[in-house]
């Protein structure tokens, strides 16, 4: 079965923290790993990417850490702010042609406190 | 208007109720997509169209049926639905189905009486 199971369910961190949200896949085949953010009463949005053939990728306070042979990929959030408050979703995909047959794992409410 | 954009944004239904989702993008993509979102579960794919023709139907009720005149329109048409119905249904694009980023719109919330 192709999962993608994500933790902490939830995560309260202090400004500045590092909050950090995990997820592991069982698809080998798998070869896209977005994140996506989504603040209340708003649809979810891309955030970050990554393929398998980098370890690391950081757009600004955001990075993905990717271990291929652990089958995990974590988000990293630099210098947290409130504003980074939301529910943060990975997901996989894989092959060129399925990029939107995305699984998604079960989401992680993120709260910043100030 | 720019982006998806859902419409309603709330709706209350008994279960014997007929309604509709309506879902229009303005992004120029050529896939649409509903999916499903309940508390604590990941987004469930429910459809996918591109180029207006339905290309995935991931086992889904046929309460709930699916209408796409054109690239840009996406409707859900709901029937008969169950308590356990209830829940956010998201519409996305993309501009391709190949491609991995998908736009969201905010969501109808549906509750089923």
């Amino acid at each position: 079965q192709q999962q993608v199971k994500q933790s902490p369910q939830s995560l309260i961190v202090q400004k500045g923290g590092i909050p950090i949200i995990n997820c592991a896949y069982e698809n080998t085949a798998f070869d896209y790993f977005p994140w996506y953010q989504q603040f209340p009463g708003k649809g979810p949005a891309l955030l970050i990417a990554i393929r398998p053939d980098v370890s690391e990728k950081k757009e600004g306070r955001f990075t993905i850490s990717f271990n291929k042979s652990a089958k995990q990929f974590s988000l990293h959030i630099m210098d947290s702010q409130p504003g980074d408050s939301a529910t943060y979703f990975c997901a996989a995909s894989k092959g060129e042609t399925s990029g939107s047959r995305l699984t998604f794992g079960e989401g992680t409410q993120l709260t910043v406190n100030p | 208007e720019t982006g998806v954009t859902q419409t309603p944004r709330h709706l209350v239904m008994g279960m014997t109720n007929k309604k509709s989702l309506k879902c229009e993008q303005h992004l120029g993509h050529n896939a649409m997509y509903w999916y499903k979102q309940s508390a604590k579960k990941p987004l469930e794919l429910m459809f996918v169209y591109n180029f207006k023709e339905q290309t995935e139907n991931n086992s889904v009720p046929s309460r709930f049926s699916p209408e796409c005149p054109n690239s840009s329109h996406l409707f859900l048409h709901l029937h008969t639905l169950q308590p356990e119905d209830s829940a956010l249904y998201l519409c996305a694009s993309s501009q391709v189905v190949a491609s991995g980023e998908l736009f969201f719109g905010e969501g109808s919330r549906l509750t089923v009486l």
